[in-house]
């Protein structure tokens, strides 16, 4: 069964540095997102994508983050100038239809 | 806009006992409903899902949940627990349905560790 990867599984990075992180979704979904979960609270949405674009993004969602989807198969969360509440797991998720499919997620840690 | 709420942030049951995991949702639209679970250090799976069919939904390792519209719930059962379903369990709304502009976003509650005992 198809799956979504992200890479890597764990990212360790000094605060205030840039950090990408990495996805590939499914072959033909066409819906993508960015979640994280910080530890021992719940799973967040952060954007969602579609069509070439950002079709909806959340409060956390500030100018510090972006996404692309620079090759058609890659999906990208860049954070540019990271801070230690950036420390969490993200999970990247793709859809067509219902429901998402989820990869198994990267850990950033902010050192 | 649409929220999620999780009763209990951990049950723990008998081995071959009944799971019930509770799920009471708040939505303007009619929702999707989903409940995944999360193992340790792995990411989300699905369990099941609710888009607007049968209201009793069944799904992977013998979990099934029912949506009551009246009560805004979407509890999770299992009639006898396996020590394998040890986990952290979601549950989760969507309002991306006909006419919606959210675009799928899940909305998840706070989750509930099952802790399963010989």
């Amino acid at each position: 069964e198809p799956e979504v990867t992200q890479t890597p599984s764990h990212q360790v990075t000094q605060m205030g540095q840039e950090v990408i992180l990495r996805c590939v979704p499914i072959s033909n979904h066409l819906y993508f997102y960015w979640y994280r979960q910080i530890l021992g609270q719940k799973v967040e949405f952060l954007v969602s994508f579609y069509n070439n674009e950002i079709s909806e993004k959340s409060e956390i969602f500030d100018d510090q983050f972006s996404v692309e989807r620079p090759d058609g198969s890659n999906f990208t969360l860049k954070i540019r100038s990271t801070k230690l509440e950036d420390s969490a797991m993200y999970f990247c998720a793709s859809r067509s239809n219902e429901p998402q499919h989820f990869g198994d997620g990267t850990r950033l840690s902010i050192l | 806009a649409q929220s999620v709420t999780q009763l209990g942030s951990h049950v723990s049951v008998s081995e071959g006992a009944l799971v019930l995991l509770r799920c009471n949702y708040s939505s303007s639209v009619p929702p999707y409903l989903f409940w995944y679970v999360q193992y340790p250090n792995q990411g989300l799976q699905l369990l099941l899902k609710y888009t607007s069919a049968a209201t009793l939904v069944k799904g992977i390792n013998g979990f099934e949940a029912e949506f009551k519209k009246s009560e805004t719930s979407f509890h999770l059962t299992k009639p006898s627990a396996h020590m394998s379903d040890a986990a952290e369990y979601f549950c989760a709304v969507s309002a991306d349905n006909a006419g919606g502009t959210s675009y799928g976003k899940l909305t998840f509650g706070q989750g509930t560790i099952l802790t399963v005992h010989p």
